[in-house]
């Protein structure tokens, strides 16, 4: 079964705003990462955030990550248009030694 | 740049031809891996390799071979592929930390289409 699952599907905001994505997970974590795809190319490693870790910033980017809750959302402040691509959640869960990915989410930034 | 790269980057093959994808990591890393990205699926993991030794087979037919020659390369060799298997392959490399697995580092993907 899908370990993470991002929510909503796609999103789409004026630039200037602010962005919020919510990943969903079933089974415990050893850690938790995002990653941003822009379209047809490679994946871009954004945070990783480890189980005993609750937040963590990087530039314009805010993790928190609730393990009672199994969730983790990823804020983008100040949206660019260049921000514009699919973000993807991925799970390290405890044991499987791989990461499993989520559907992602498609952020648009209106100009 | 992320220090991994993938050829070629688009591929059209017929059914019955034998092609290889091939991929190159400049990071240093020990461990290696091949994705399928299809349009509207989750990344799908389909191999892992660390230490040039194959860890992860999910359940990818045996039309997809996999070969790691050293730690810094990593091919797919591909033979009798079906038209539902075009899609975007992606690389990745990481370090290998044991229980946890690291940030991964992708390559830009080879684009296949199979006719």
């Amino acid at each position: 079964s899908q370990q993470g699952e991002e929510d909503p599907q796609a999103l789409s905001i004026q630039e200037g705003e602010n962005a919020t994505m919510n990943c969903s997970y079933k089974t415990s974590i050893n850690n938790l990462q995002w990653y941003r795809q822009n379209s047809g190319r490679g994946l871009v490693h954004l945070i990783l955030i480890r189980s005993n870790e609750r937040e963590k910033h990087s530039g314009r980017l805010r993790v928190t990550l609730d393990t009672s809750k199994k969730s983790s959302s990823l804020l983008i402040t100040a949206s660019r248009a260049a921000d514009t691509a699919s973000y993807f959640c991925a799970t390290d869960a405890t044991g499987a030694q791989k990461l499993v990915f989520g559907q992602g989410t498609r952020l648009t930034i209106n100009p | 740049e992320t220090g991994v790269t993938q050829t070629p980057r688009h591929l059209v093959m017929g059914m019955t031809n034998k092609k290889s994808l091939k991929c190159e990591q400049h990071l240093g890393h020990n461990a290696m891996y091949w994705y399928k990205q299809s349009a509207k699926k989750p990344l799908e993991l389909m191999f892992v390799y660390n230490f040039k030794e194959q860890t992860e087979n999910n359940s990818v037919p045996s039309r997809f071979s996999p070969e790691c020659p050293n730690s810094s390369h990593l091919f797919l060799h591909l033979h009798t592929l079906q038209p539902e298997d075009s899609a975007l392959y992606l690389c990745a490399s990481s370090q290998y930390r044991g229980l946890e697995t690291d940030t991964q580092y992708f390559g830009p993907g080879t684009r296949l289409t199979v006719l």
